[in-house]
């Protein structure tokens, strides 16, 4: 079976901080995608990326970076230099390769970011 | 702009009635997903579409009922027997034809049962 554990429920930073969301993950499938969305207090999941089971270079856009390993069954995405707007819920999510193969969400980490 | 709607933004509702949410994309996306959101909990599937005129239950389908008539259509039915409907719902769709993507939600729906 298919599970995301997000096993930080809450995390407080002070602004300007770098803090790591961590992710960990458990499947079958020797192919798979996981992804990150971002929930803001409207409501609306944004995506953030997807990455591809075979492919473990780690990620950098602006301040946001993901750390693949596959080794370790790990997912973990670090916001360098926080910002009260980056204050958010984010999901960590998995799926299998094939199309009708259904995303599987984790509980998601409540981040705040303080002034 | 394309994108997924979903309305009304916030929907209240008397015990014992059925409501009805509304969900619409215009991204050309083949699957379409109905989720439920809990206070401090994580997203639960309640029905998905994989293609026009089929659906599949997800982990929490009952008091549900969906359909999907069209592709950019695929509303979602809370009905009386739901006994806890209050709550945030969204809707996402996923462009399946070319392999595995990312699902794109709406906005949500917030339901209170009053």
């Amino acid at each position: 079976a298919q599970k995301v554990t997000q096993a930080q429920t809450e995390i407080s930073v002070v602004e300007k901080e770098d803090v790591t969301l961590d992710c960990v993950y458990e499947t079958r499938d020797t192919t798979y995608y996981l992804f990150w969305y971002k929930q803001p207090p409207s409501g609306e999941l944004v995506f953030l990326i997807r990455r591809n089971s075979f492919d473990e270079q780690n990620e950098i856009s602006g301040r946001y970076s993901w750390n693949f390993q596959k080794s370790t069954s790990s997912f973990n995405f670090t916001i360098t230099a926080s910002q009260v707007v980056d204050s958010a819920v984010y999901f960590c999510a998995l799926s299998g390769r094939r199309r009708d193969d259904k995303i599987i969400f984790g509980k998601g980490t409540r981040l705040h970011i303080l002034p | 702009d394309g994108g997924i709607t979903q309305s009304p933004k916030y929907l209240f509702r008397k015990e014992g009635q059925n409501v009805t949410l509304s969900c619409e994309q215009n991204l050309n996306h083949d699957a379409m997903y109905w989720y439920r959101q809990d206070p401090g909990q994580g997203l639960r599937l309640i029905y998905y579409s994989q293609i026009v005129n089929d659906f599949q239950k997800g982990d929490i389908a009952e008091g549900y009922s969906v359909s999907r008539e069209k592709k950019e259509s695929f509303p979602l039915t809370v009905t009386s027997a739901q006994k806890n409907p209050t709550a945030f719902y969204l809707c996402a769709s996923r462009r399946t034809a070319s392999g595995v993507n990312e699902q794109f939600f709406g906005p949500g729906t917030r339901l209170t049962v009053l």
